[in-house]
């Protein structure tokens, strides 16, 4: 198993700009979930998903859709950059959607500069 | 709404002393309690995590942490630091219940060992 792999490890956008940041994951779980940290701050939970086809807001969601069509994917966009979300992305997944009890397997991290 | 405080952004320890990482939660709930470790330039990884049943959690790398629910605390320790255990380290909660999708974070505690 490859586990949670996210793609681009390190991109630079200029204001406006938008983008799709990868998250792939090959252990058929359940739940999926978006995380930025930013230095300070810890990770803070941007939008979640508990299975194909249902998304849910978390404590930032603001500047980023989502969506998941299949169980697999969980695709984060940024429809028009900004500087404030410059940040590091990782992306998490658990085996059911009881995150209470589940352990989280996050992916490598995304590195996103907004010039 | 739940929260985790981590007391202290950066702690130093020589090698071979005690490590003790402290974490206070807030929920009015019974919690659920994690500890994940991230290395530097690496996703996060679960160290150990209290459910229900015994208070005291052993993890992995030798950490252990206990839950104390009169002091709404759940420190991470280990007896003995090793030059590997230098990273940054995360206390998060859930909850069961409506909004039990989602994990909070604290903002972290960077653990320093001196040789």
């Amino acid at each position: 198993n490859a586990g949670v792999t996210q793609t681009p490890k390190f991109q630079v956008l200029k204001t406006g700009q938008s983008m799709t940041l990868q998250c792939a994951q090959d252990m058929n779980h359940e739940y999926m979930s978006w995380y930025r940290q930013d230095p300070g701050m810890g990770l803070r939970l941007i939008h979640y998903s508990v299975g194909a086809g249902i998304t849910d807001q978390g404590e930032v969601p603001n500047g980023y859709n989502v969506s998941r069509s299949t169980t697999e994917d969980f695709p984060l966009r940024l429809l028009s950059a900004a500087p404030s979300q410059t940040s590091v992305y990782f992306c998490a997944s658990s085996y059911s959607i009881r995150v209470n009890t589940d352990t989280q397997y996050f992916g490598p991290g995304t590195r996103l500069t907004v010039l | 709404a739940q929260s985790v405080t981590q007391l202290g952004s950066h702690v130093s320890v020589s090698e071979g002393a005690l490590v003790l990482l402290r974490c206070n939660y807030s929920s009015s709930v019974p919690p659920y309690l994690f500890w994940y470790v991230q290395y530097p330039n690496q996703g996060l990884q679960l160290l150990l995590k209290y459910t229900t049943g015994a208070t005291l959690v052993k993890g992995i790398n030798g950490f252990e942490a206990e839950f104390k629910k009169s002091e709404t605390s759940f420190h991470l320790t280990k007896p003995s630091a090793h030059m590997s255990d230098a990273a940054e380290y995360f206390c998060a909660v859930s909850y069961s219940g409506a909004g039990s999708y989602q994990l909070t974070f604290g903002k972290g505690t960077k653990l320093s060992v001196i040789p």
